[in-house]
């Protein structure tokens, strides 16, 4: 099985801050990777997929780059309703395996 | 609207087996193009996905999984459902069904997902 890792495991930030969270597999994915994030209390819900390709109904400040083993999520410009915790996944080896999250919280 | 929601007892004592059912509003189950997933999280061993099964019935487990799952799908109620035998205290977790497409270049992905329902296995 791939297994992902995520960077850093939490991280804080304000208000209009930029935040990058990295996702490393453990062995490549292409660009079978895909983000999502969870609000606590909820089902995770999916922003980003194929590593860049933003999903849709979600904004322009989230973005994701990355190909074979290491991915970057980037959230420009945090708003309030983007503190929470972020998780990539990996589609391109059976089965799906999910990175152990990163939590987004206020400084 | 799509909406999924789960349903099933939330307390399931250990050796026996979990059973849970996913109510599907706003498409068909039979649809083309669609997979129905489930997939649990817990504080131990964060999310993971269990499986899925196709309208038809074709289904696919994960390996860690597979001796103890079977999925099925009712397409006259549009629902779907999970059994999980054998349980232990280790598959208490929040269980979510959900609906997977096929994204280009990017495999297949869960974009509609249930709320969770927090199954306790008890010993």
């Amino acid at each position: 099985d791939i297994q992902m890792t995520q960077s850093p495991s939490s991280v804080s930030a304000s208000v209009g801050d930029s935040v990058a969270i990295t996702c490393r597999a453990s062995q490549g994915v292409s660009s079978w990777l895909a983000w999502y994030q969870q609000k606590p209390g909820k089902a995770p819900k999916l922003l980003i997929y194929a590593a860049s390709s933003l999903q849709s109904g979600v904004p322009s400040r989230f973005s994701g780059s990355g190909s074979g083993t290491d991915f970057t999520l980037t959230i420009s410009s945090l708003q309030p309703e983007d503190f929470a915790t972020y998780y990539c996944q990996q589609a391109n080896s059976f089965p799906r395996s999910f990175g152990p999250g990163t939590k987004v919280d206020i400084k | 609207q799509v909406q999924l929601q789960e349903s099933g007892p939330g307390l399931v004592k250990a050796s026996e087996t979990l059973s849970l059912t996913c109510t599907v509003s706003g498409v068909s189950v039979s649809s083309g193009g669609y997979y129905w997933s489930w997939i649990r999280q817990s504080p131990g061993k964060g999310l993971e996905w269990i499986g899925y099964i196709s309208y038809s019935g074709s289904t696919d487990y994960n390996p860690s999984l597979k001796s103890r799952v079977t999925m099925s799908v009712d397409t006259s109620k549009n629902q779907f459902s999970l059994k999980l035998s054998s349980v232990t205290a280790a598959d208490t977790a929040v269980y979510y069904c959900a609906r997977d497409r096929d994204y280009y270049g990017s495999g297949r992905l869960s974009d509609q997902w249930g709320q969770g329902t927090l199954v306790t296995v008890s010993s």
